[in-house]
């Protein structure tokens, strides 16, 4: 029974395609997000809702559209891919928007 | 910038002994720290938190220790155990939560048997 899931874990794809990664808590959190991994390591935050309304947005390209159609699920939908899209986007999920975040285990973009 | 910075990439310790792990901050205005743990090909799992009210906060073999003045906080694990091999993550924030949390990019644990 997985608290955060997030699918496809993997997804190879070419350059120019359109492609969605959903996420999905069950934990009962109010708060939701993704954080991408790029490759130097760093876990960066992109986006954060809150009961389903976007709360941060870190100047992240508009080819980015975060859809959250409940307070469970957050989807990542992302348009005409570049190769500098590749990394790892985690999910993620709170209580709140001040308490401790629990990860999904990712899933690994690769554009070619 | 790197607000958050983990300058040790990689560390080895034996089993049994102790792992301390650094990191440092930039930011003044951090006043929330935690640690995240994460193995391959999953994601971080959270283990320990401190705020800035303190500087000191343990959890069975887990200590973290804040020292403000130097904006270094490290995480120690007593005794390490295989099992902790993994890479470890600081991260902070502004405004004693955990939103928008800023992490370092993670000191690889191996605890060798």
């Amino acid at each position: 029974d997985t608290a955060v899931s997030q699918t496809p874990k993997y997804l190879v794809t070419q350059m120019g395609n359109d492609k969605s990664i959903k996420c999905e808590q069950n934990l009962g959190h109010d708060t939701m997000y993704w954080y991408k991994q790029d490759s130097k390591k760093f876990l960066k935050i992109m986006f954060s809702y809150n009961n389903k309304e976007l709360i941060i947005n870190e100047t992240v390209p508009n080819r980015f559209s975060p859809k959250s159609p409940d307070k469970a699920h957050l989807n990542l939908h992302i348009n005409s891919l570049e190769l500098g899209d590749s990394a790892v986007y985690f999910c993620a999920s709170s209580v709140g928007r001040g308490n401790t975040i629990y990860f999904g285990e990712g899933s690994w973009l690769t554009v070619v | 910038d790197q607000q958050v910075k983990q300058n040790s990439p990689s560390l080895s310790v034996q089993e049994g002994r102790i792992s301390i792990l650094n990191c440092d901050y930039t930011n003044s205005m951090f006043d929330y720290f935690l640690w995240y743990k994460k193995y391959p090909a999953e994601g971080p799992t959270f283990l320990i938190s401190i705020s800035s009210i303190k500087d000191k906060n343990e959890d069975g073999r887990f200590t973290v220790f804040l020292n403000k003045s130097a904006k270094h906080l490290s995480l120690h694990i007593v005794p390490s155990q295989p099992g902790d091999s993994a890479v470890y993550f600081c991260a902070a924030s502004a405004q004693g939560g955990s939103e928008k949390l800023v992490f370092g990019k993670g000191t690889k644990l191996t605890v060798n048997p």
